[in-house]
């Protein structure tokens, strides 16, 4: 059971937006600490798509966009494309683990 | 070009030992920490430990502490994860990634490393 809560899967037809939940606690989310997304094409290293709750790294597609509030987090998708298709992840930190980063359980896209 | 390359696929037998590394290129390696993450077949990332190569700072997850050893050599900008003695359920893909600080995200990830344990 991981520390951060993500649905198993969403999906979408192409052009639509759809977002992705990220739930923690009082001791991760929301106590502060950022929130940063990752993008996981089959048979591929995941790829950090935002950082610090809504910052796009270089050549992420502004398609993609984060927020924060409270104890949540949300990943955005505009204009949803096939090449989408991938598993997305969030991550924090949590202090009371010791220094620990924590990653939620992973939401798999599918794009209709 | 910054990156991290790690070290090819294993495939070992229950008891062994074995040590995967992780290579930094292109950045001052002991100015960041790097992290080991396992994904198991078909599962999510879970977070291993952290290693911060300037003064061997080691911060282990809870699940893992006991179980790995993580370490690096910064004259030769590497770091490790290692075990005394392999189990099947170890079997998993494991990554490196690049951290500014244990708060901050990993932007940017090795290739992995394929582990498979089988008798």
């Amino acid at each position: 059971q991981s520390v951060l809560t993500q649905p198993p899967s969403v999906s979408g037809a192409p052009g639509q937006r759809v977002t992705i939940s990220c739930t923690g606690s009082s001791s991760n989310i929301g106590a502060g600490y950022d929130v940063h997304w990752y993008q996981q094409l089959p048979g591929t290293a995941p790829k950090l798509l935002i950082y610090g709750n809504n910052n796009r790294p270089s050549g992420v597609p502004d398609r993609f966009s984060g927020s924060k509030s409270g104890t949540s987090a949300s990943l955005a998708i505009t204009g949803l494309q096939a090449e989408d298709e991938a598993d997305y992840y969030c991550q924090s930190y949590d202090s009371s683990l010791s220094g620990s980063v924590v990653f939620g359980g992973g939401t798999k896209l599918t794009v209709l | 070009e910054v990156q991290l390359v790690q070290s090819g696929a294993e495939v070992k037998k229950p008891g062994e030992s074995l040590k995967i590394s992780c290579k930094g290129f292109g950045y001052r390696f002991t100015s960041f920490w790097i992290g080991w993450v396992r994904q198991m077949p078909g599962k999510g990332l879970e977070w291993m430990g952290i290693i911060y190569p300037g003064d061997s700072d080691t911060r282990y997850s809870p699940s893992f502490q006991g179980q790995v050893t993580i370490s690096a050599d910064k004259s030769i900008s590497t770091a490790y994860l290692q075990w005394s003695s392999l189990k099947a359920s170890d079997t998993a893909m494991y990554y490196c990634a690049r951290q500014a600080t244990p708060g901050h995200a990993f932007d940017i990830w090795g290739q992995g490393t394929m582990v498979t344990v089988s008798s």
